[in-house]
């Protein structure tokens, strides 16, 4: 039990589909984000939000759409993505998104997305 | 460019024997480092963390040591267990910055054989 669930674990898309990704921390974390991590790759942060307020986007395709409805939940939209985007989506929460001593990041475990 | 390195992919150790991850990076703003450890179908989880004012910091079987001059940390599990088979992810950044300011290695798969 890690304190942050995602769901679903795994999807498969069409490439012409919209789905969503969730996120829910049970942790009362101020900070949420979004990581990606593809093969061979390194993690790498996508959307950054604190207290429901978006502070980061790394530079992401539009294609992946966040929403942050309250500190406790977050959503990752999805619609026309690519194959290359098949990957394992991370969720994440800390108490603020300083990096100070203490102040971990939790991560969730993962969805698994598959583009075809 | 990558900033942080873990260039040993994968490490295989004896149960009991000691294991030695490396981390080397490239900013030397740096000064925060941390240890993550990822089973498979499981998200990362913490390990320990190190500040730049420190050169070693230890929790239990696991010692995280930095080199500032070298821009090296390695993480020290003594002795290895067969559960510390995992993924482990060097991650690095600015303290009192932002966490989502962190840059991830690509990981060192550990193998620990009974």
């Amino acid at each position: 039990e890690t304190g942050v669930t995602q769901t679903p674990r795994h999807l498969v898309m069409g490439m012409t589909n919209k789905k969503s990704l969730k996120c829910e921390q049970h942790l009362g974390h101020n900070a949420m984000y979004w990581y990606k991590q593809s093969a061979k790759k390194p993690l790498e942060l996508m959307f950054v939000y604190s207290l429901e307020e978006r502070v980061e986007n790394n530079s992401v395709p539009s294609r992946f759409s966040p929403e942050c409805p309250n500190s406790s939940h977050l959503f990752l939209h999805l619609h026309t993505l690519q194959p290359e985007d098949s990957a394992l989506y991370l969720c994440a929460s800390s108490l603020s998104h300083r990096a100070t001593s203490g102040n971990t990041i939790y991560f969730g475990e993962g969805s698994w997305l598959t583009v075809v | 460019d990558q900033q942080v390195k873990q260039n040993s992919p994968s490490l295989s150790v004896q149960e009991g024997r000691i294991s030695i991850l490396n981390c080397d990076y490239t900013n030397s703003m740096f000064d925060y480092f941390l240890w993550y450890k990822k089973y498979p179908a499981e998200g990362p989880t913490f390990l320990i963390s190190i500040s730049s004012i420190k050169d070693k910091n230890e929790d239990g079987r696991f010692t995280v040591f930095l080199n500032k001059s070298a821009k090296h940390l390695s993480l020290h599990i003594v002795p290895s267990q067969p559960g510390d088979s995992a993924v482990y992810f060097c991650a690095a950044g600015l303290s009192g910055g932002s966490n989502y300011k962190l840059t991830f290695g690509k990981g060192t798969l550990l193998t620990v054989n009974p």
